[in-house]
């Protein structure tokens, strides 16, 4: 898997609470990002990251937030969980060590996040 | 928005057979890429096929990219059951951010 780690791997929560997801490299790559995963849906891009505290949003931002402190952590934050947000969320890197953009992506494991 | 569209959602086959998956798109693209992803795993990077490319191949895998036609297919040749998963094509467009657009994946069972 590249060196991508996600933290946690599964994890339940109820309405409202706050929710953190971590995604760590190993790989010193430039880019990283979020995508949660849903049926029917595929792949839909949240936030992604061009390098330390520089982010940006994705398709369907509405209700997340990022952090991006060090090269090799990207923090996904749900400030207020909700329903419509459980989903399998994956992070994703590219960009290898030059910092140039490369096209390939590598997957993190996902984590499976349930709101109740 | 969803830019690729994998066809047939589910396709069913047995071992030996071929599998040939197809991905429509709807604007113009600096690269296609196919992706692998078991269950309950993260996706698997197959190939890369540049806009300017009309076929390549990686071992079982050949990958065709017609541009007129906003399309390719994938085509897996004497298949194995450990090819079962879901299959998703994702389209570069050659920005900044290296961003992709995946489509909502095929899913292949193989049949000992």
């Amino acid at each position: 898997d590249a060196g991508i780690t996600q933290s946690p791997r599964h994890k339940v929560t109820e309405t409202g609470t706050p929710v953190t997801l971590r995604c760590h490299q190993t790989e010193n790559h430039r880019y990283m990002y979020w995508y949660r995963q849903d049926p029917g849906h595929g792949l839909r891009l949240i936030h992604y990251s061009y390098g330390v505290k520089d982010t940006d949003k994705g398709e369907v931002s509405d209700g997340y937030s990022v952090s991006r402190s060090k090269t090799e952590d990207f923090l996904l934050t749900l400030e207020s969980a909700t329903s419509s947000q459980t989903s399998v969320y994956f992070c994703a890197i590219s960009g290898g060590t030059s910092g140039r953009v490369t096209d390939t992506q590598y997957f993190g494991p996902g984590t499976r996040l349930t709101v109740l | 928005s969803q830019q690729g569209e994998e066809d047939p959602q589910a396709l069913s086959i047995q071992e030996g057979e071929n599998a040939t998956m197809n991905c429509s798109y709807k604007t113009s693209i600096n690269n296609l890429q196919w992706y692998r992803q078991n269950s309950g795993r993260g996706l698997v990077h197959l190939i890369l096929i540049r806009s300017n490319e009309r076929e390549k191949h990686s071992g079982r895998l050949r990958v065709t990219l017609d541009t007129s036609k906003k399309s390719s297919s994938l085509l897996i040749t004497a298949s194995r059951a450990a090819d079962t998963a879901s299959y998703f094509c994702a389209t570069g467009h050659g920005g900044s951010q290296g961003n992709l657009i995946f489509g909502k994946g095929t899913k292949l069972s193989v049949k000992p």
